[in-house]
């Protein structure tokens, strides 16, 4: 168990819905990261926050969004679903950013999103 | 260009041997550090382990050990002694330290499926 926790574990939506994927980081950790694992694109890095502030945008759709509240846990909407959304999610987080390359990071359960 | 390249989409080894998996990396920075993760097919992520730039030894975790050859940009997994739980997928990737920068975010490759037979 890392510590993260994602919910819900499995969403089942159809095409032209939104949904929002919720991340509660480990206890401490500042960072949180959003990963999008699909058959096609592999693992990818979606977005990055903060203590609440975004701070990288990788491959994310502009239909997609997301948030870091106060209390650290974030919220990944994916809104206007198409088919090819369909992946698993999974947030995970670090313990502080700083300048060096190790952070690991702790990533969750994932959450398994079918578009149909 | 990729930054992580797997090339074995697949592995088979017979339990109790050895196996190397291949991890090669694109990167200008001074500064990086390369993940190895195991995806089991129930789907989580596991972190296995670590090996930095500027670490003058290979990285070690029990059963793992990264044979990292810098020149080469390459940072290859080690399992000894496979047993039938290593059958998963694993995963190469790498982080990126830009100075100043403020994106940390994990690069990964395609990954490697590993099938352990009895």
């Amino acid at each position: 168990d890392s510590g993260v926790t994602q919910t819900p574990k499995h969403l089942i939506t159809a095409t032209g819905q939104r949904v929002t994927l919720r991340c509660s980081p480990r206890s401490g950790d500042l960072s949180v990261y959003w990963y999008q694992q699909s058959l096609d694109q592999g693992l990818q890095f979606l977005i990055h926050y903060y203590n609440g502030e975004e701070r990288a945008k990788g491959n994310i759709l502009e239909r997609f969004s997301a948030q870091q509240f106060p209390d650290l846990h974030s919220e990944l909407n994916l809104s206007s679903l198409e088919l090819g959304d369909s992946a698993l999610y999974f947030c995970a987080s670090s313990v502080e950013e700083r300048e060096v390359s190790y952070n690991e990071q702790f990533f969750g359960p994932g959450t398994r999103l079918t578009v149909l | 260009a990729q930054k992580i390249t797997q090339t074995q989409p697949g592995m088979f080894v017979q339990e109790k041997e050895a196996v190397t998996l291949d991890c090669t990396y694109d990167t200008s920075d001074p500064s990086y550090g390369l993940f190895w993760y195991k995806q089991p097919s129930s789907g989580e992520m596991i972190f296995l382990i670590y090996q930095g730039s500027y670490d003058q030894q290979n990285a070690t975790e029990g059963r793992y050990s990264l044979n990292f050859q810098k020149a080469r940009k390459s940072a290859n997994l080690v399992i000894s002694a496979s047993q039938l739980g290593d059958s998963a997928m694993y995963f190469c990737a790498m982080r990126e330290v830009h100075s100043g920068g403020s994106n940390y975010k994990l690069t990964f490759g395609k990954g490697t499926l590993l099938t352990v037979n009895p």
